[in-house]
């Protein structure tokens, strides 16, 4: 979508390995989030950012980590991928009227 | 902790035909209730925010309604068409700014069929 993407759009890497999703912004938003979609799960928060070198922990925080080091960049690290961490993961800022814009998502897949 | 449900995966309807879906929360009624839409191998895409003190919000075919007696917000599609077909997800806003975390519903994945 305008404004925010991701990269990769899709990765398989082996479990145990590390791995880091990015999600770039291009409207100088202080507010990032990052979240993961699994069936029946619905959306969940995992980690999200309020300001450069600013972040905290989300819903379903174990076993991530995130950085901050530009207003534009936040990543998002799985230092050991495992089986479970398997699912499409999603950035999102505030966008206008109070809705989210979201990006288009990394499918992620650890074998 | 807040927990929002929305009560099928699935519903399909005839061309033309009214889609409802429902999205149900327990504990507090939050300040905001969000609609988005998601087509697959896309992200959500926002459609409508309610507040609490609003009753029902339009945008052209689609209506939301807000009840926070029955903790409650209902979804209408009118006059639908295939290009609606689609997976519905609520949304409620923790906070009262536009900044707050966002808890999502499983979704309803709505299929109109010509």
């Amino acid at each position: 979508d305008a404004g925010i993407t991701q990269s990769p759009r899709h990765k398989v890497t082996e479990t145990g390995t590390p791995v880091t999703l990015r999600c770039h912004q291009t409207e100088n938003h202080r507010y990032m989030y990052w979240y993961r979609q699994d069936p029946g799960h619905g959306l969940r928060l995992i980690h999200y950012s309020y300001g450069v070198k600013d972040t905290d922990k989300g819903e379903v925080s174990d076993g991530y980590s995130v950085s901050r080091s530009k207003t534009e960049d936040f990543l998002l690290t799985l230092e050991s991928a495992t089986s479970s961490q398997t699912s499409v993961y999603f950035c999102a800022i505030p966008g206008n009227n109070y809705g989210y814009t979201f990006g288009s998502g990394t499918r992620l897949t650890v074998v | 902790s807040q927990k929002i449900e929305q009560n099928s995966e699935a519903l399909n309807i005839q061309e033309g035909k009214t889609a409802t879906l429902t999205c149900n929360y327990t504990n507090y009624s939050p300040a905001y209730l969000q609609w988005y839409r998601q087509d697959p191998g896309r992200g959500p895409v926002f459609l409508l925010l309610i507040r609490e003190n609003e009753k029902e919000k339009r945008k052209e075919r689609l209506k939301v309604t807000f009840d926070t007696t029955l903790k409650q917000s209902l979804f209408h599609i009118t006059a639908s068409q295939p290009a609606d077909s689609a997976t519905y997800l609520c949304a409620l806003m923790q906070g009262s700014s536009n900044t707050g975390k966002l808890i999502f519903g499983q979704g309803t994945t709505l299929q109109v069929k010509p």
